[in-house]
């Protein structure tokens, strides 16, 4: 099946600091990757919708300043946190389609932020 | 936009016996609903999907209903066993690429 990584799996930072997130999709390209946040016991809240050479689309209550998400290739997409703050602490993962289908994605294993 | 809400939020069963999970949608362009699996820790994994054009779909012990009438949709695991204790997702989207809108998920504890 399709494979999609993350980088790091998990990151400890200071407040002020800005802290990237990879996402590769390892054996397949990916048109459209999509960036989730998920807090403890919480469902998963879309973030933004990356798509390759383009501008992503941000949720509503999303700061685009604040999450740069840069889909340079169609095998890579990055999100950065920018100025983290403690309340930015999360787990953020990624999901991409593959190119044979148009419905199914898959996850990466997301991403355990902790801003101190 | 899309507003899926899940039910119910935890759900404890004895191991033999049958789980039932219920999402509704409020979008009827919405045409294709998964669900996923996640376990602690992990990322959440497709276990069986169902798209608009059909009512019923079944895959082993897993199935998935929908009405789209009534704008629901419904995962029944049968002889449920203690790997199967996980939180598990509903979503919906458009297809094609589209944005997923997610339930907020099913706490599901199987006690052997």
């Amino acid at each position: 099946g399709a494979v999609v990584s993350q980088h790091p799996s998990r990151v400890i930072c200071k407040s002020g600091t800005s802290v990237k997130i990879e996402c590769r999709s390892l054996d397949f390209q990916a048109t459209t990757m999509f960036w989730y946040r998920q807090f403890p016991k919480k469902s998963l809240m879309l973030m933004a919708t990356s798509n390759e050479g383009s501008k992503a689309t941000y949720e509503q209550g999303v700061e685009k300043d604040k999450f740069l998400i840069n889909h340079a290739s169609l095998t890579l997409s990055t999100l950065t946190v920018t100025s983290a703050h403690p309340e930015d602490s999360s787990f953020y993962i990624c999901s991409a389609f593959t190119s044979g289908s148009t419905d199914t994605q898959y996850f990466g294993p997301g991403t355990r932020l902790t801003v101190l | 936009g899309e507003n899926v809400e899940q039910h119910p939020s935890t759900l404890s069963v004895q191991e033999g016996d049958s789980a039932v999970i219920k999402c509704t949608y409020s979008d009827s362009a919405s045409n294709y609903f998964p669900w996923y699996k996640q376990e602690l820790g992990k990322r959440p994994q497709l276990i069986i999907d169902i798209r608009s054009n059909v009512g019923e779909k079944k895959d082993q012990r897993i199935a998935v209903t929908l009405n789209k009438t009534a704008k629901h949709f419904s995962l029944h695991i049968t002889e449920t066993q203690p790997e199967d204790s996980a939180v598990y997702f509903c979503a919906a989207s458009m297809g094609n690429f589209n944005k997923f809108y997610f339930g907020s998920g099913t706490k599901l504890n199987v006690k052997p």
